[in-house]
């Protein structure tokens, strides 16, 4: 099983839309999480750490489940701009880091 | 504010010649400092990390090195580039007990 994994997608949705990406990770002890946004041939960004009580920016809330070992990003009111991958990354203590493969997200006119 | 550079932002080269990639940040002292190869279509792999000057760490025994001469510079190297070696080159920061991780622009290596 890998360490993180996430759907390669990609997700097509019309603008407006309510989508939702999902993240698994294998290692209970993992103690920190972030969504980044990746767009083509550029570096990835931060877009938002996930926090245990879950939280939320504007259109975009990042949930936590320890129990089942997932994280989640919901992007609310999808804009054309949202279009790029969203990259889940697990911090496992230290200076590990594990990076999942990206979600790909196409927002349609 | 913190910001990260790298350059170049691409580079050709052919098998068997040297590398040097640089890294600086800026806004920052003693950041913990990361390399990381991005292939196409694939996560990102942790090559090094630094949590101080002259301090390297290795994730992955391949035919890259890496230096760190100064508080806030990084640098990637190799004596000989392979085919493999091309890909996405990502140098990213930390700060202090922070874990969130920022990277810079990246480069686009290619070996022909």
């Amino acid at each position: 099983r890998k360490e993180v994994e996430q759907d390669p997608g990609p997700f097509n949705v019309p603008e407006g839309a309510t989508v939702a990406f999902n993240c698994t990770y294998s290692n209970s002890a993992s103690q920190s999480f972030f969504w980044y946004r990746q767009d083509c041939r550029k570096e990835p960004k931060l877009l938002m750490s996930v926090y245990s009580s879950g939280n939320e920016d504007g259109r975009f809330t990042a949930q936590l489940n320890r129990a089942s070992q997932y994280i989640s990003l919901l992007i609310r009111d999808s804009k054309l701009s949202d279009s790029a991958t969203y990259l889940c990354v697990v911090n496992e203590g230290t200076y590990k880091y594990i990076f999942g493969t990206g979600t790909r997200l196409k927002v349609l006119a | 504010s913190q910001t990260i550079h790298q350059w170049p932002a691409t580079l050709v080269q052919p098998v068997g010649s040297p590398l040097s990639l640089e890294c600086t940040v800026e806004g920052t002292s003693n950041p913990n400092l990361y390399w990381y190869r991005q292939a196409a279509g694939r996560g990102l792999q942790l090559l090094f990390y630094s949590v101080g000057i002259g301090q390297i760490s290795s994730e992955v025994p391949q035919n890259l090195s890496a230096s760190r001469p100064q508080d806030r510079q990084f640098i990637l190297s190799s004596k000989k580039l392979l085919l493999s070696d091309s890909g996405f080159y990502l140098c990213a920061w930390s700060g202090g007990i922070a874990v969130t991780q920022y990277f810079g622009p990246g480069t686009r290596l290619t070996v022909l």
